[in-house]
């Protein structure tokens, strides 16, 4: 059974770069076809996604972060991660990392439970 | 810009209520729509996807239809496990859009 975990820093400062990683079990997050993506839920606000990871390094944002997230994939350790430049309070949410088969027309069918980053001086 | 909406924000409903919650695009684009159950604490799960496809696991009440611009998920007799958000999700293209949620709530 897939599973996805994620991690990160808790509680960073304003203009920090904070890291998450999503560690995958139970599959290769080098299998051909699938797609690895973060997605993060503000306090009492909906979903946004930010952006998508092949495990190759191609990688596709929304067009609203993609000046400050970066997404990174380490086949070594069968991890990917997500770097958020410069970040303010309005960064404050629950980060899920996902994944897909293919970068469009397959939805999101494994979920982490996600990790909460609040963002506080 | 490309926007859902969804439809009620909120719902409250006795235990075996039929309940419709409808998610509306506001460009007009295939089957590619997906719905979503939130719940506190819990992983996300994938309950219907190309409109209307039942995700494997997924119980047989929850139902899902539509194409264009007009999508619906029906749970046909609600249960008190089905208390959650639920979102509907586009995925014919980057970047991927999601409605604004569906809060139901037992009566």
């Amino acid at each position: 059974q897939l599973q996805l975990q994620e991690s990160g820093p808790g509680l960073v400062k304003p203009s920090e770069t904070p890291s998450l990683t999503c560690t995958v079990s139970g599959g290769s997050i080098s299998r051909s076809h699938y797609y690895w993506g973060w997605i993060r839920q503000p306090p009492g606000k909906g979903l946004e996604w930010i952006g998508s990871i092949y495990y190759s390094g191609s990688a596709y944002y929304n067009p609203s972060l993609e000046s400050r997230a970066t997404i990174s994939v380490d086949t070594s350790t069968n991890q990917f991660s997500l770097k958020l430049r410069s970040v303010t309070v309005a960064d404050t949410a629950l980060y899920y990392c996902a994944r897909s088969r293919d970068m469009a027309i397959f939805p999101l069918d494994y979920w982490g439970q996600g990790t909460l980053v609040t963002v506080s001086s | 810009d490309f926007q859902m909406t969804q439809s009620p924000s909120s719902l409250s409903a006795s235990v075996g209520d039929r309940v419709t919650i409808t998610c509306r695009a506001s460009q007009g684009f295939n089957t590619y729509l997906a719905w979503y159950q939130l719940k506190p604490g819990k992983v996300p799960k994938l309950l219907i996807y190309d409109a209307y496809i039942l995700q494997s696991g997924v119980p047989s009440r929850f139902s899902g239809s539509g194409s264009g611009t007009d999508f619906s998920l029906t749970i046909s007799s609600l249960q008190p496990e089905d208390v959650a958000t639920y979102y509907c999700h586009k995925y014919n293209s980057a970047p991927f859009t999601f409605g604004p949620g569906t809060k139901v709530d037992i009566k």
